[in-house]
């Protein structure tokens, strides 16, 4: 059975850093791209970004609003991808989710990130 | 960027009744490779997304043939033929076709 678990969720100041992890389980990891997904409170989805498996290079793709801030990237070995935010603005306050390939056919229960002073 | 405009935004329906939700997108969702990248997912109040629909019109597993989906190019549709009272909540199309993928607004979905 798939499974994704998002962690590292938490209160964190304006302008500091967290990174949340994706730990998946039930499929190879490996072989599969990885995207980022937020849901600001009461709001709809945001698409955060994307990394593709090692297969078509490990890449990533970034939505503009955090393009030079957040870095996507994976462990193979662990079953994990991460989502390092740094330079967090009040905007990024969201529920954070992480979804299997670009179809993203099976989510995590998501994080949530509370940028707050 | 590719816009995404759902319509209508917000929907009451009769238990029984059939439902539909429209998604229009600002260009060709139709990909170099042929596939258009078009999805429907579904999301109940506190839960996670979840795909129902995948490239038009291929369903998700474990998804009832009461839910379909259908359109091309720039205009698409997701047909609930008969509502049932766990469709309640709210459906998103979304585009894979170019980077950044996107979203439409979302439609809420309750029962009359």
């Amino acid at each position: 059975e798939v499974e994704l678990v998002e962690s590292g969720g938490g209160l964190v100041q304006p302008g500091r850093s967290l990174r949340l992890s994706c730990t998946a389980s039930g499929f190879t990891f490996g072989d599969k791209a990885m995207t980022w997904v937020r849901q600001a409170p009461g709001k709809g989805l945001e698409w955060v970004g994307f990394i593709r498996s090692k297969a078509y290079g490990g890449t990533t793709e970034y939505a503009a609003s955090v393009k030079g801030r957040f870095t996507i990237s994976r462990d193979d070995s662990k079953s994990i991808a991460y989502l390092q935010m740094n330079s967090l603005k009040t905007e990024d306050t969201a529920v954070y989710y992480c979804s299997r390939s670009w179809g993203m056919d099976y989510w995590g229960q998501g994080t949530l990130v509370t940028v707050s002073s | 960027d590719i816009v995404m405009t759902q319509t209508p935004l917000s929907s009451s329906v009769t238990l029984g009744q059939p439902a539909s939700i429209s998604c229009r997108s600002s260009q060709s969702l139709v990909h170099s490779d042929g596939t258009t990248y078009l999805s429907w997912l579904h999301q109940r109040p506190g839960q996670p997304p979840r795909l129902l629909i995948y490239r038009i019109s291929d369903r998700n597993s474990g998804v009832p043939d009461r839910i379909s989906g259908s359109g091309a190019g720039t205009d698409f549709t997701l047909q609930i033929s008969r509502v049932e009272a766990e469709d309640v909540g709210v459906y998103y199309c979304t585009q894979a076709t170019q980077f950044p993928y996107t979203f439409g607004q979302g439609t809420k979905l309750e029962i009359k």
